[in-house]
């Protein structure tokens, strides 16, 4: 049981570059969701899903994409990479209610865009 | 939107002695939930305590208590006999029962002096 793993754990970028990041999870959990973490700033939610084939956009969506095509994944995309996008990105994801409506965490993606 | 403040930007006290994390926060629901994370220097994001808004009863987990004040919109954390495994950023957090999305403080960075 792997819990929520990330990769790739860090990358460089030049800026105008395009990555993708994927979070998976084998927890067979509904929601997912996607933040980003900056320096004296808690995490800030860039867009979320409530379960395949859905997202939604959070708090700081611009310059992002999402897609969650199987239950298990969610990707996030950068496809022009800016340097305002410098940051730790963290995936999260949670079952539905339940009874502690807990979410569970990545490792984190150090992001760094030049 | 729902907003949440830690005005203690970092901490420090010596071993085995109690440390209260403030936070606030500002909504307009009634049923929501309160979590305490714990990020150390490894990054990963740990849940140390949650609170439920419905419950009276202040939530405790060990050496970690809560003081939820749900009328002065206040969940403070109470470390007590702290350890140096103690040390690290310590994020307050809301979250509202549809999508469950979290929203975080900005962190309370603490150190634990042997």
């Amino acid at each position: 049981n792997a819990g929520v793993t990330q990769t790739p754990k860090f990358r460089v970028l030049k800026t105008g570059q395009s990555m993708t990041l994927l979070c998976a999870q084998d927890m067979n959990h509904e929601y997912m969701y996607w933040y980003r973490q900056d320096p004296g700033m808690g995490l800030r939610l860039i867009h979320y899903s409530v379960g395949e084939g859905t997202t939604a956009k959070g708090e700081v969506p611009d310059g992002y994409n999402v897609s969650r095509l199987k239950k298990q994944n969610f990707l996030l995309g950068l496809e022009s990479a800016a340097p305002s996008q410098t940051s730790v990105y963290f995936c999260a994801s949670s079952y539905r209610g339940g009874r502690s409506y807990e979410q569970y965490f990545g490792p984190g993606t150090r992001l760094t865009v030049t | 939107a729902q907003t949440v403040t830690q005005s203690q930007p970092e901490m420090s006290v010596q071993e085995a002695e109690t440390v209260t994390l403030s936070c606030t926060y500002d909504t307009s629901e009634n049923n929501y939930y309160l979590f305490w994370y714990k990020q150390p220097p490894s990054r990963q994001m740990i849940l140390v305590i949650r609170q439920e808004a419905y419950k009276q009863q202040n939530a405790t987990e060990n050496r970690f208590s809560v003081n939820f004040q749900k009328a002065a919109k206040s969940f403070s954390l109470k470390i007590s006999d702290s350890q140096l495994g103690d040390t690290a950023m310590y994020f307050c957090a809301f979250m509202n029962q549809g999508a469950q999305k979290l929203v975080f403080g900005q962190g309370t960075r603490l150190t634990i002096n042997p």
